[in-house]
């Protein structure tokens, strides 16, 4: 079993939905949790990170429930640039980093 | 403000050989790691310095081996090339304080023949 697992997808979703992608993970002494968005053929780059109070920007909202170690993400209103591969990446306070193998997203017109 | 930079862009060596890729991070950034990404799955961490130490390291051979030069840059070595190693070589900096808070370099192609 993969410490961190996400669901591949793909997600394929109109302009204008709404979309959640789970990301669950083994460490129970995991530290700090982020999402990052990775375009074809491109780097990663950091999109937001993951607090149990929740944290939002704009059209994006994530989450982390500890109690059942898993992380979410949000999407509201999906534009056509949304579509993307999103990582969810658990570190430990070692400074190891662990990545999913992320989620694919497409937004169709 | 030059962001994570990393040379070559694409490599193509022969199994057996030796390759060293480098990377220097976004200016006031003090860490690097290192990632390897096959086609279709994340980044696997390598490697992480910090002031000229490797502090961190995941589940990859001997084989795989880096620096960290005092302007805060570094190299990633891979000796005794496998078939297997043909990735995608991802550099990331961060501060020490918001060490997870990573910048990705626009990566390596590495192509073992």
């Amino acid at each position: 079993r993969k410490e961190v697992e996400q669901d591949p997808g793909p997600f394929n979703v109109p302009e204008g939905a709404t979309v959640a992608f789970n990301c669950t993970y083994s460490n129970s002494a995991s530290q700090s949790f982020f999402w990052y968005r990775q375009d074809c053929r491109k780097e990663p780059k950091l999109l937001m990170s993951v607090y149990s109070s929740g944290n939002e920007d704009g059209r994006f909202t994530a989450q982390l429930n500890r109690a059942s170690q898993y992380i979410s993400l949000l999407i509201r209103d999906s534009k056509l640039s949304d579509s993307a591969t999103y990582l969810c990446v658990v570190n430990t306070n070692a400074g190891k980093s662990t990545f999913g193998d992320g989620t694919t997203l497409t937004v169709k017109p | 403000d030059a962001g994570v930079t990393q040379s070559p862009t694409h490599l193509i060596k022969t199994r057996g050989q030796q390759v060293t890729l480098r990377c220097s991070p976004k200016s006031g950034h003090d860490t690097v790691s290192w990632y390897q990404q096959a086609l279709g799955q994340g980044p696997q961490f390598i490697f992480q310095y910090y002031e000229e130490e490797e502090r961190q390291r995941g589940n990859f051979p001997d084989r795989f081996s880096g620096h960290q030069f005092p302007n805060y840059s570094s190299e990633l070595n891979v000796n005794a090339l496998l078939l297997g190693d043909s990735a995608l070589y991802l550099c990331a900096s961060s501060t020490s304080g918001r060490a997870y808070e990573q910048y990705f370099g626009p990566g390596t192609r590495l192509t073992v023949t």
